[in-house]
């Protein structure tokens, strides 16, 4: 059953555009929300995160606002760029361990 | 950047052979994690451990086992590969005081069995 369930499962932005992805989960007991970024042959790195005590955080061009009480968090990307096409898989963590949403590949066209 | 490494990066084997995917991390992180991932979905995660001596299954019913008999050290062997073990496995580490959750990856071993 998966504990985190991320739209669009695909999307096409033009370059200087807005990426959007969004995320949902169940598990109240959730407190750790991190976002990563998955380049082909790659292994994921960490992008952003957030703590639900906290509404939205900011990191150069990649935002992640958290809405606690409708239990969805989204990333936006700014002024979205090539070097930006990648895939980006939300998370959810009690402890140590993450669960994964299924992943958003982003294509930005120049 | 993470130091975790993972080899071999590329295998493809036959079936019934026994494999061990090597995963090793320099960053003194007592929190290791095995994940499988297929193309373009979910990581899912299929073995974590908590310290030397420690280890568990993941979310993910998976035939491979693993060890932790060194702290940097973290082995995936599969006994008798079968074509649906076909899959990339990601291997991964966590446990810096300052960066608590913070999860590193390894850039992934893909395992072709024929």
């Amino acid at each position: 059953q998966q504990q985190v369930k991320q739209s669009p499962q695909s999307l096409i932005v033009q370059k200087g555009g807005i990426s959007i992805i969004n995320c949902a989960y169940e598990n109240t007991a959730f407190d750790y929300f991190p976002w990563y970024q998955q380049f082909p042959g790659k292994g994921p790195a960490l992008l952003i995160a957030i703590r639900p005590d906290v509404s939205e955080k900011k990191e150069g061009r990649f935002t992640i606002s958290f809405n606690k009480s409708a239990k969805q968090f989204s990333l936006h990307i700014m002024d979205s760029q090539p070097g930006d096409s990648a895939t980006y898989f939300c998370a959810a963590s009690m402890g140590y361990k993450l669960s994964f949403g299924a992943g958003t590949t982003v294509t930005v066209r120049a | 950047e993470a130091d975790i490494y993972q080899t071999p990066r590329y295998l493809v084997i036959g079936t019934g052979k026994k494999i061990t995917l090597e995963c090793s991390q320099t960053m003194g992180h007592d929190k290791m994690y095995w994940y499988q991932q297929d193309p373009g979905m979910e990581l899912h995660l299929i073995h974590y451990s908590y310290g030397v001596n420690s280890t568990e299954k993941g979310d993910l019913s998976s035939e491979s086992t693993v060890s932790r008999i060194r702290t940097e050290h973290f082995p995936l062997t599969l006994e008798s590969a079968r074509p649906s073990h076909t899959s990339q496995y990601l291997c991964a580490s966590s446990g810096s005081p300052r960066e608590w959750n913070t999860i590193y990856f390894g850039e992934g071993s893909w395992l072709t069995v024929v």
